[in-house]
């Protein structure tokens, strides 16, 4: 099974809104809406932001939301900030044998 | 606060067998619960990559790509779960965290830090 398509990078200015996709296949993202979004800072651990799709976790800023369309998931940042500067990664079940699938990752810049 | 701690050697071999564990603190890794216990990876400079996962009870679910190099077990006992990944290369060298994932939520919400495990002679 492939990895999921998210585009290398991203960038926005402080205020601005940025949207990263994630796209996989009827298997993955389109056929469940069960797709997760991490944020990941150099060096630490990824941070559950977006679960199931658009539902955020307890403490995650309202700024972050989620939404999917077919077989593309995508995750938007409102009112960048420059702490949101890092890297995400998006998640789908794959379908069979609890399989997860991971997106190749997006830098997210905040200019 | 749910706390998971990596521990393990951070080098190994070339063709030799990559072992990690996983300690699970401030809460029960054992019991009927919608948690499942899993392993992901992250070479230098790359994405995350699931390996697999187990649940209390044993059943575990691999990644086909790995799957005939990889065993995750668990010790509810210690309150640990395990990793081996056997004939290791290179291209094993990578990031390895233990993560919780709630399987109400499909998605990992508690990770541990991190280990970086290096293959090299």
């Amino acid at each position: 099974q492939s990895a999921l398509t998210q585009p290398p990078s991203a960038s926005g200015s402080p205020g601005q809104s940025v949207t990263i996709s994630c796209t996989g296949t009827s298997s993955d993202v389109g056929g469940y809406n069960y797709v997760s979004w991490y944020q990941q800072h150099p060096g630490k651990a990824p941070k559950l932001m977006i679960y199931d799709v658009t539902k955020r976790p307890s403490g995650v800023p309202d700024r972050f939301s989620g939404s999917k369309s077919g077989n593309t998931a995508s995750l938007t940042v409102s009112g960048l900030q420059a702490e949101d500067e890092a890297d995400y990664y998006c998640n789908s079940y794959g379908g069979s044998n609890h399989f997860e699938v991971f997106g190749g990752g997006t830098k997210l810049t905040v200019l | 606060q749910l706390q998971l701690q990596e521990s393990g050697p951070g080098l190994v071999r070339p063709s030799e067998t990559l072992s990690l564990t996983c300690t699970v603190s401030g809460g029960s890794i054992s019991g009927s619960s919608p948690y499942y216990w899993g392993w992901i990876r992250q070479p230098p400079g790359k994405g995350l990559e699931w390996m697999g996962s187990i649940y209390y009870s044993g059943s575990t679910y691999y990644n086909p790509s790995l799957k005939s190099r990889v065993t995750i077990s668990v010790d509810t006992s210690k309150n640990q779960f395990s990793l081996k990944l056997t004939s290791v290369t290179a291209a094993d060298t990578a990031v390895y965290y233990c993560a919780r994932r709630f399987d109400y939520r499909h998605s990992l919400d508690y990770w541990g830090q991190g280990t970086l495990v290096t293959v090299s002679s």
